[in-house]
């Protein structure tokens, strides 16, 4: 299994309030990405980094921040939570390279927004 | 943009066989991805295609038509451990340089005694 891990696992907050979630790998893969997953909607991008610091936006990103300092860790932002931001976020990572490049996924993180 | 589309739910009786299909619509295919996900968990990969065909991975098999926009998810063998979500997936041509996925919305399977 991939080495990801996110944290924290669970975390329920008030709206209005910032909420950092964390996303650490130990395969030193170069691209990272954090989903969304809502009933109804499946899983949604809401930002990716194919670098340390090169991040760029996916399907959902309003009202979300990302930074990636280090290849190991990519950090999921939301500045001033709301209640919309409730939902299971994942994170996965991709060697990138090779035939397949298929995504390996976090074990999630569940937010709650008040 | 890409359109995914995949049933919401299916019901099988164990030891049966079961197809899942998904169709799509995107502007430039690279490749479509098959995922299991238990409730609670995280995705796990099942499979990749790329080109027309059948892909056979023991109890799992998936196709592929790029022509017809086509793809369905061949579960054998039915077993309980088999009730999941199934999730199909796209990748573009293009996507973003990190060669993003987008993901239909999922199949609940539940396999009955």
């Amino acid at each position: 299994d991939a080495g990801i891990t996110q944290s924290p696992r669970h975390k329920v907050t008030e709206t209005g309030t910032p909420v950092t979630l964390r996303c650490h790998q130990t395969e030193n893969h170069r691209y990272m990405y954090w989903y969304r997953q809502d009933p109804g909607h499946g899983l949604r991008l809401i930002h990716y980094s194919y670098g340390v610091k090169d991040t760029d936006k996916g399907e959902v990103s309003d009202g979300y921040s990302v930074s990636r300092s280090k290849t190991e860790d990519f950090l999921l932002t939301l500045e001033s939570a709301t209640s919309s931001q409730t939902s299971v976020y994942f994170c996965a990572i991709s060697e990138g390279t090779g035939v397949t490049g298929e995504l390996f996924f976090g074990e999630g993180s569940r937010l709650t927004v008040l | 943009g890409q359109n995914i589309d995949q049933p919401t739910e299916m019901t099988a009786t164990e030891g049966a066989i079961v197809q899942i299909n998904c169709t799509y619509q995107t502007s430039g295919f690279n490749g479509l991805f098959w995922y299991q996900q238990h409730a609670g968990e995280a995705p796990t990969f099942l499979s990749y295609n790329v080109l027309d065909g059948l892909e056979e991975k023991g109890r799992f098999s998936s196709f592929l038509s790029r022509s017809k926009g086509y793809s369905y998810l061949l579960l054998k063998e039915l077993q309980m451990k088999d009730s999941a979500s199934y999730l199909c997936a796209v990748r573009d041509r293009w996507a973003g340089s990190a060669r993003q996925l987008t993901f239909g919305s999922g199949t609940q399977l539940t396999v009955l005694p």
